[in-house]
């Protein structure tokens, strides 16, 4: 059971928003300004999206944005693309004993 | 360009051993902390262990502490993973990844699989 909780998928048309969300608790999320998003296609090895809660990397689009909320985080793309379709992890600073959590991913179709 | 290329997954029988190594190259290796996250077939991603720069700090999940040990040699680039008393659960691809930050992985490998079975 991972520590971080994530919607096991998430589906949207070409040209729609959807926002993934995961949840922590106050000992991970909602204390730390250190949440990572990770977008994984099949069989490949997983790609940084956003870092520090909302920050993109430099060749990330800009359709990827990510916010937090008290212990819920967010990841949102907007204007959906039939190449966005892959499984998406949440992580998360919890802190020196549990470290680095990753949530149970999710799995975006695009329909 | 970096690159991160792991090596030494295969095939062990439970209770073996194995040692995982990741060669890095394109960056300086001795500036950034480096981590080992495994993926169970069809499962998610798993946190293993991470290692600071010059090995001051060395942290691991509760699910291998004790059996696993990470380490690197910055002279040489590379990081490695000895796993000992290996069980049916520790079945997954490893993927050394470097991190920015502490939830930062920026850079990953293509993994080595590794496959616990009698």
């Amino acid at each position: 059971q991972s520590a971080l909780t994530q919607p096991a998928s998430v589906s949207g048309s070409p040209g729609q928003s959807i926002t993934i969300s995961c949840t922590g608790t106050s000992s991970d999320v909602g204390s730390y300004n250190l949440v990572s998003w990770y977008q994984q296609h099949p069989g490949k090895a997983p790609k940084l999206m956003i870092y520090e809660v909302s920050k993109r990397p430099s060749g990330v689009s800009n359709r990827f944005s990510g916010s937090k909320s008290g212990n819920t985080a967010s990841l949102t793309i907007s204007g959906l693309q039939a190449e966005d379709e892959a499984d998406y992890y949440c992580c998360s600073y919890a802190g020196s004993s549990t470290f680095v959590p990753f949530g149970g991913g999710t799995k975006l179709t695009v329909l | 360009e970096v690159q991160l290329v792991e090596s030494g997954g295969g095939l062990v029988k439970p209770g073996g051993s194995l040692r995982l190594s990741c060669a890095a190259s394109g960056f300086t290796f001795s500036s950034y902390s480096m981590n080992w996250v495994r993926q169970a077939p069809g499962k998610g991603l798993e946190w293993v262990s991470s290692i600071s720069s010059s090995s001051s700090y060395i942290y691991y999940a509760d699910s291998v502490k004790g059996r696993f040990t990470i380490s690197r040699d910055n002279a040489k680039n590379s990081l490695y993973l000895q796993m000992n008393s290996l069980r049916a659960e520790d079945t997954a691809v490893y993927y050394c990844a470097r991190s920015e930050t502490v939830t930062t992985f920026d850079y990953w490998g293509q993994g080595t699989l590794v496959t616990v079975s009698s």
